[in-house]
């Protein structure tokens, strides 16, 4: 059974740091791995996607990676904004008829002005 | 080009009650699936539907039904609610099943 882990579970930083969110999961048979943006009550924004095939992608100042043979995935935010506060979700897709996605907890991301 | 709409927003029900939560996804998208997402938590898979048909279910009682129609959209009903189906309850629509999914802005049951 798959299983995704997210930490830390919360993260606190002033404006500018560059950090880094962890994300493993236990199958690596996976078909893709999403990194998704939650703010409070609201749905998720799809931030980047990685394809099985690849190790990384890139979109502005985020950067994921993933490493299948390990069970893990990193997301990169350089020179982090307040507006970066919110809640990141990492999940996976293992393929098949429906691609179900399965998701870790999250991380609680706080960034100070 | 609309997104993935839900409706309603937010709902109140009491215990006993039954809900129907409605999806409408994205233009082009043929694929409807619904995740529950409880506070704190990651959302959980319930089931997926394509080609008006149920194609898989998560680990969620036989309460939690839903219905595509042709037009793609979709429902979720959920009988004898409970506390514990008190969540947010997302639906993600996609081209098709292995393509990425997108995702709206949930309904809020709660339950009193």
């Amino acid at each position: 059974k798959q299983e995704v882990t997210q930490i830390p579970a919360a993260l606190s930083v002033p404006e500018g740091e560059n950090l880094v969110l962890n994300c493993s999961f236990t199958d690596s048979a996976i078909y893709n791995l999403q990194w998704f943006r939650q703010d409070p009550g609201k749905g998720l924004t799809s931030l980047l996607l990685i394809q099985s095939s690849q190790r990384e992608q890139t979109s502005g100042r985020l950067n994921a990676s993933l490493d299948k043979s390990s069970g893990r995935s990193t997301l990169y935010i350089a020179a982090s904004q307040p507006g970066d506060s919110a809640t990141y979700l990492c999940a996976v897709a293992g393929g098949g008829a429906t691609n179900k996605l399965i998701f870790g907890t999250g991380t609680l991301l706080a960034v100070q002005p | 080009d609309a997104g993935v709409t839900q409706s309603p927003t937010h709902l109140i029900k009491t215990r006993g009650q039954q809900v129907t939560l409605r999806c409408s996804p994205k233009s082009g998208h043929d694929t409807v699936s619904w995740y529950q997402q409880a506070l704190g938590q990651g959302p959980q898979f319930i089931f997926q539907y394509y080609e008006e048909e149920e194609r898989q279910r998560g680990n969620f009682p036989d309460r939690f039904s839903g219905h595509q129609f042709p037009n793609y959209s979709s429902e979720l009903n959920v009988n004898a609610l409970l506390l514990g189906d008190s969540a947010l309850y997302l639906c993600a629509s996609s081209r098709s099943s292995n393509q990425p999914q997108h995702f709206g802005d949930g309904t809020r049951l709660s339950i009193l």
